[in-house]
Parts: C-alpha cells; sequence; structure tokens
C-alpha cells in the first residue's frame, strides 16, 4: 500500500471490554511500532517489532495491553479489560529497518472507553 | 529514564514572522534526534540529525543539533499559516541490542493571518 494503515479509525468501548486495533505498514518494512498518545501529549513508546519478533514491550503500561505480529506483516494490539485511562490515539509507525530510517505513522486508532 | 523536554509548549505569531522552537533530551547512549509536524493525524516527518549531520535544512525549515548542549532547535523563517501544527521532537536511543524513540510533548504553533 502507499502508507501505513490503521483500523478502525475510531473505536468506542464499555469498560471491561476487549479491543484489537490493526496495523498494516508498509510493504517491505521490517521494522513496526506502537505508541499511545494521550490529548495534548506526545507519542509514547509501547512496543517494537523486527519482522514477527517483539523485540521491546517495555512500554506496554499493564499486562492487559498484548501485541503480536505473527507474520512480519500486519499487527494487532489487544487490549484486555479497558479502563477509561487507556483513552488515547493508538499510533502505528512502519521503517525500512529500525530506528535509522524514517517511521512512517499510520492515521491511529482513536480509542474511548466509557 | 530517557527525557525530552520541548519548549515552549505553545506559540502564538503572525504570518511572516520566524520561530526557533527548543528541544533538549536526556538519554542514555543517544543515536538520534527527529522532528516531526503533526496536524490532525499522524506525525510526518521533518528531519533526522545524528552526529554526523548536526544541520538540515529544508525551504522554509531548518533545524540544528548541539550535541554538547544537548539540545536541538527548529526554526521556520516567513511563516505561513499552513504551519499551523504541533512540532514534536523525538531522541533514538540504544538500550539493550534495541532502539527506543522517545518524543517530547511538542510545541503548539498557531500561525494569524
Amino acid at each position: 500500500g502507499a502508507g501505513v494503515s490503521q483500523s478502525p479509525r475510531y473505536k468506542v468501548a464499555k469498560r471491561g471490554q476487549d479491543v484489537a486495533l490493526r496495523c498494516d505498514p508498509i510493504s517491505g518494512h521490517v521494522s513496526l511500532f506502537w505508541y499511545q498518545q494521550a490529548l495534548g501529549q506526545g507519542p509514547e513508546f509501547l512496543t517494537y517489532f523486527q519482522n514477527e519478533a517483539q523485540l521491546d514491550k517495555s512500554g506496554l503500561p499493564s499486562d492487559r495491553f498484548f501485541a503480536e505480529r505473527p507474520e512480519g506483516s500486519v499487527s494487532t494490539l489487544k487490549i484486555q479489560r479497558t479502563q477509561q485511562e487507556d483513552s488515547a490515539v493508538y499510533l502505528c509507525a512502519s521503517s525500512l529497518r529500525g530506528t535509522e530510517f524514517e517511521q512512517f505513522f499510520g492515521p491511529g486508532t482513536r480509542l474511548t472507553v466509557l | 529514564e530517557d527525557k525530552v523536554v520541548q519548549s515552549p509548549l505553545s506559540l502564538v505569531v503572525h504570518e511572516g514572522d520566524t520561530v526557533t522552537l527548543n528541544c533538549s533530551y536526556e538519554v542514555t547512549n543517544f543515536r538520534s534526534l527527529l522532528w516531526y509536524k503533526q496536524e490532525k493525524k499522524a506525525p510526518t516527518f521533518l528531519f533526522m540529525l545524528t552526529s554526523s549531520g548536526i544541520e538540515k535544512k529544508s525551504g522554509r525549515l531548518s533545524s540544528i543539533l548541539d550535541k554538547k548542549e544537548l539540545s536541538s532547535i527548529l526554526n521556520i523563517t516567513a511563516t505561513q499559516t499552513g504551519d499551523s501544527a504541533i512540532y514534536l521532537c523525538a531522541v533514538v536511543s540504544r538500550g539493550f541490542g534495541n532502539e527506543k524513540l522517545t518524543f517530547g510533548t511538542g510545541t503548539r504553533l498557531t500561525i494569524i493571518p
């Protein structure tokens, strides 16, 4: 595809529900990153994949957050038992390899937990 | 813990003015510093600055990295209303075999026609 795509663009969940957010990176990009951006804040790193390997998940805020990229392409960020503080925009970015190449960001998924 | 601080948090100027946005950082194993412009959607890449490339320029935008002062500035000359956006600074640092991008909170720039 021409760029990074994410779906859904907007998600409203009731507290306690599980949600799954999808990211389609640019074809051929080895590295994929997830970020969480709260209102008025910069993006905060969540996790990083190189191909299918999750090399860094130090930014995941709790064990309710889980990310996977089983075939080294599409990635899913899952949040279990959502809480109100999970409300944020979730950004996905991909790069050719690592952080030495420009990261291209998707449009984000705005999650609102009621 | 890696830290990136941007100032000012917000800035309002008139079209045609020149602005300077600041970014300072405290990270272990610095590798590079990036500037992004974020309008309503995803951040778009502006510049990457590394030890081997401490000054970049593109049109009315330019950026300088000061590794001694652990800081960077982003200059925009002859501002236009289309420059209104949040400008994000991010620093790449290397951890245990992995690389990480830490963002600042951004500077919200508003250009008044």
